[in-house]
């Protein structure tokens, strides 16, 4: 059982907006900045924001992610269809002295 | 452009040892402020941290996921570019696909996040 609670799922059109949170708690989000991965099975994992809201170089500027105390959120806008994946929030916890996954979200563009 | 490759056996017998190495190329493991992490997923469940190791010269300091502590070791070899994954006493649970990363550090762990990963082996727990 994860530290780090997501929805199971999120949904939407092309083009629309879809939001993913992140619920944690003082010694992790509240403590230290949030990363975020988007997984598609089979191939490897690859980071989509990191610093809470700082994309990689090569990253789309349709993510952009943010945080507020104790959880953080993950906003995908203009969705496209090779935007499906899984998408996985991650922190380091000083409580249990490691990194720690959320509960990951599938996201199914329809 | 470092890129990260795994390998190791696909199939491990119940209580047997785990062996996974990692070859990284493009970047040397024993330069740069850089953590060289494990992680796995088990099917249906999602990413898990193993732990990392951290290299200069011929040393290593590792850290590592307290709730495998006890059963999970890892080692580097800077001359060959290579960091390895062992993990003893496996069971069932342990079957997962195990990625290994780049892992940036900041002071504290105030950032830690991997920034490149391989893509991953699959490793089946089963007599």
């Amino acid at each position: 059982q994860s530290v780090l609670t997501q929805p199971q799922s999120a949904s939407g059109t092309p083009g629309q907006r879809v939001v993913i949170s992140c619920s944690g708690g003082r010694s992790n989000i509240g403590t230290s900045t949030v990363t975020w991965y988007q997984h598609v099975p089979g191939s490897a994992p690859k980071l989509l924001i990191y610093l809470n809201n700082q994309r990689p170089s090569g990253v789309s500027d349709r993510f952009s992610g943010s945080k507020s105390g104790t959880s953080a959120s993950l906003a995908i806008s203009g969705l496209q269809s090779e935007d499906e994946a899984d998408y996985y929030c991650a922190v380091w916890d000083d409580s249990l002295d490691g990194d720690v996954f959320g509960t990951g979200t599938k996201v199914t563009v329809l | 452009q470092v890129q990260l490759q795994e390998s190791g056996p696909g199939l491990v017998k119940p209580s047997q040892t785990l062996s996974l190495t990692c070859t990284v190329s493009g970047g040397s493991i024993s330069s740069g402020p850089y953590d060289w992490a494990w992680l796995r997923q088990s099917a249906g469940k999602g990413l898990e941290w193993i732990g990392h190791i951290y290299t200069r010269g011929d040393s290593g300091h590792t850290t590592l996921n307290p709730s495998l502590r006890g059963r999970v070791a890892m080692s580097a070899a800077p001359s060959k570019n290579v960091f390895s994954l062992t993990l003893t006493s496996v069971t069932a649970v342990d079957t997962a696909v195990y990625f290994c990363a780049r892992a940036q550090r900041g002071n504290y762990y105030y950032y830690y996040y991997m920034d490149v990963w391989g893509r991953g082996t699959a490793v089946t727990v089963s007599s």
